[in-house]
């Protein structure tokens, strides 16, 4: 079985500070999928990103940064130089590879950036 | 090109009633997939079509719960009779696994069952 932890329930930082959000999963697939999703106050669910599990490259997307690390079974996502948009919710999720792509999803965080 | 369309965006509804979510994925997509976010159970995979075939279906809650695809650009979710706990927000989302396997998802319906 598939599970996602994401222990972080609420974050709150000041604009401009770097942020992560931690994501740990369970699996006994060997290859399987991660990805990031943003909800942001209307609700909306917006894929952000997606690594292989064969892949533990980290990446880097303006201010987005994702590190992967399979020995920890972890998926950590930061925000550098956090902006007030930034706020949102943050959806963690795994898919298995095969014919069966559901998606499982944590638990969320809710991040907060004030101004 | 066009994202997922759900309608309605919103839905109030009395206990008892039929209510119907419609679902049109992204063009090219031959994955639908129906999510159901609350707050105590957060998001959760209600149903799953391939090829508009139903695949697993084993989130449904009850039988109250039923969906369709009869075609690759339509899907409906319907509950009969509606109940207060069925007050959600339900997902639809679409994705092309040849493509990759993310899912993009729709604005989703706001169902309140009063």
């Amino acid at each position: 079985a598939q599970k996602v932890t994401q222990a972080q329930t609420e974050i709150s930082v000041v604009e401009k500070e770097d942020v992560t959000l931690d994501c740990v999963y369970e699996t006994r697939d060997t290859t399987y999928y991660l990805f990031w999703y943003k909800q942001p106050p209307s609700g909306e669910l917006v894929f952000l990103i997606r690594r292989n599990s064969f892949d533990e490259q980290n990446e880097i997307s303006g201010r987005y940064s994702w590190n992967f690390q399979k020995s920890t079974s972890s998926f950590n996502f930061t925000i550098t130089a956090s902006q007030v948009v930034d706020s949102a919710v943050y959806f963690c999720a795994l898919s298995e590879v095969g014919s069966a792509r559901q998606l499982t999803f944590g638990s969320g965080t809710q991040l907060t950036v004030l101004p | 090109d066009a994202g997922v369309i759900q309608s309605p965006r919103h839905e109030v509804t009395e206990m008892g009633q039929e209510v119907t979510l419609r679902c049109k994925p992204i063009s090219g997509h031959n994955s639908l997939f129906w999510y159901r976010q609350t707050m105590m159970r957060g998001l959760e995979l209600l149903i799953y079509f391939n090829n508009n075939v139903p695949i697993d279906d084993s989130g449904m809650p009850e039988d109250r719960f039923s969906a369709k695809m009869p075609n690759a650009s339509f899907s409906t979710l319907k509950i009969q009779p509606s109940e207060p706990r069925d007050s959600a927000v339900y997902f639809c989302a679409s994705s092309q696994p040849t493509r990759g396997p993310e899912a993009f998802f729709g604005q989703g319906t706001r169902l309140t069952v009063v």
